[in-house]
């Protein structure tokens, strides 16, 4: 069955970039949207942005200037760029299958990201 | 941009059944069939039980059934289980500046 996974650094100091990947295994990526999601501590579920398997993206309008959502299909990957840091970053970072006018269903672990300096 | 609106909590004894409300816009609920329900335990990941409004994914008990009406979608959980004591999320298509999906704001549910 397919399978996510998050990775990346989970301590940045403020104004840093950050940089997730998330691994497919278990299936193709092709002709699926594929999302970032994340959950700041004790709060809830905010959409950041995805990517289809052609590499078209869609961004929060929140965050948008500050992210890059990019796919390499070739490694079963695709990637989250996050500039200029936080501490209002801190979250729960998922990745997930789905988008647009197919809202998730297959979700990673997650991974935490601490902003703090 | 606004989340959908959810109840912060809802309780109910074992056995009984309750209902968890999302209430969205003419943006989204009210214009999309497009409505899953996510169940959250702590440290865990959002699962889903349902999608596009009403549809179970294989190996989701039938005590999850979900259904909107106009700007609002609801879950309703059978048979109330302690294992069902969880955070649960709506989620919608919205259209927009941006065409995109957007969150409930989540609901405790507690068994007493």
């Amino acid at each position: 069955q397919v399978q996510l996974q998050e990775s990346g650094p989970g301590l940045l100091e403020p104004s840093e970039t950050l940089s997730l990947t998330c691994t497919v295994s278990g299936g193709s990526m092709d002709r699926y949207y594929w999302s970032w999601i994340r959950q700041s501590p004790g709060k809830g579920l905010e959409w950041i942005g995805y990517v289809f398997s052609s590499g078209t993206t869609n961004y929060s309008p929140s965050l948008t200037g500050r992210l890059t959502i990019s796919i390499d299909m070739s490694n079963s990957q695709f990637s989250l760029r996050m500039s200029s840091v936080t501490a209002a970053d801190t979250a729960i970072y998922y990745c997930a299958r789905g988008g647009a006018l197919n809202l998730p269903d297959l979700w990673g672990q997650g991974t935490l990201v601490t902003v703090s300096s | 941009q606004s989340a959908l609106t959810q109840p912060a909590s809802v309780s109910g004894s074992p056995g009984q059944s309750i209902i968890i409300s999302c209430t969205g816009t003419s943006s989204d609920i009210g214009s999309f069939d497009l409505v899953s329900w996510y169940q959250q335990y702590p440290g865990k990941a959002p699962q889903v039980l349902i999608y596009e409004v009403t549809e179970r994914p294989s190996g989701v008990s039938d005590r999850f059934s979900g259904s909107k009406s106009g700007n609002m979608a609801f879950l309703t959980i059978s048979g109330l289980q302690a294992g069902d004591e969880a955070d649960y999320y709506c989620c919608s298509y919205r259209q927009g500046r941006t065409n995109n999906y957007v969150f409930g704001s989540g609901t405790s549910v507690t068994v007493l």
